[in-house]
């Protein structure tokens, strides 16, 4: 399969805890973009990858908030001190020269 | 003004009928406009992308772009049970780069046999 992929699949945290996530971008992709999606909305862009560089960061992408993508292949997104209102999908998504973003399965973080 | 607005639906039509979803867009300059189709508690899968205006078809679908009245639709054809999801309207946005999607809130479709 050479989508792209996501892991965990769903966490489970407690307030206050630290989580990571990871996203394997389809492999010929050199743009990797993280949303987060709640309920009955559609996704919010967070930040956007051009290979290794993090070229835009959202006003929502908070301090507790980062995201890495050494040498330009996975990436991996971090929150800090987890908040309730941090509970949504958090949607990696990876795009080529056409600009065209192909999502991975997503990664359903519960904060409790 | 939401930068992407949809009817949020649910819009019910019954098997085999046309299905018509609308989208309308606040950013002059945008200039790529995606559907895509999620089921519920799935992700996001790309079904058309359109960057010119007038129509463009891929099979039972249809996109259609007037960025004089920022509009873009999509038309489904002969909808099946199996269309029945949240059909979501995305914009690039044209000022920064193509670097981004602003997403619609979603049109529920419910396709009745």
């Amino acid at each position: 399969d050479t989508g792209v992929s996501q892991n965990p699949r769903h966490k489970i945290t407690k307030r206050g805890q630290n989580v990571t996530f990871r996203c394997d971008p389809i492999s010929e992709h050199n743009r990797l973009y993280w949303y987060r999606q709640t309920l009955g909305q559609g996704p919010e862009f967070l930040t956007y990858f051009q290979n290794e560089a993090q070229l835009e960061k959202s006003r929502l992408l908070s301090d507790r908030f980062s995201a890495e993508r050494p040498k330009g292949s996975f990436s991996t997104l971090e929150i800090q001190r987890t908040e309730q209102g941090d509970s949504a999908m958090y949607l990696c998504a990876s795009s080529s020269v056409t600009y065209e973003q192909y999502f991975g399965p997503g990664t359903r973080l519960t904060v409790t | 003004q939401k930068e992407v607005e949809q009817n949020s639906g649910p819009l019910s039509v019954p098997e085999g009928a046309i299905a018509s979803l609308n989208c309308t867009y606040s950013d002059r300059v945008s200039q790529s406009f995606f559907w895509y189709r999620q089921y519920s508690g799935k992700s996001p899968e790309l079904i058309m992308s359109i960057y010119s205006n007038g129509d463009k078809e891929d099979g039972r679908f249809t996109a259609q772009l007037n960025k004089a009245s920022q509009y873009v639709s999509l038309l489904i054809r002969d909808s099946q049970p199996s269309d029945s999801a949240t059909y979501l309207c995305a914009v690039e946005p044209g000022s920064g780069g193509y670097n981004k999607l602003i997403f619609g809130a979603g049109t529920r479709l419910a396709v009745h046999p």
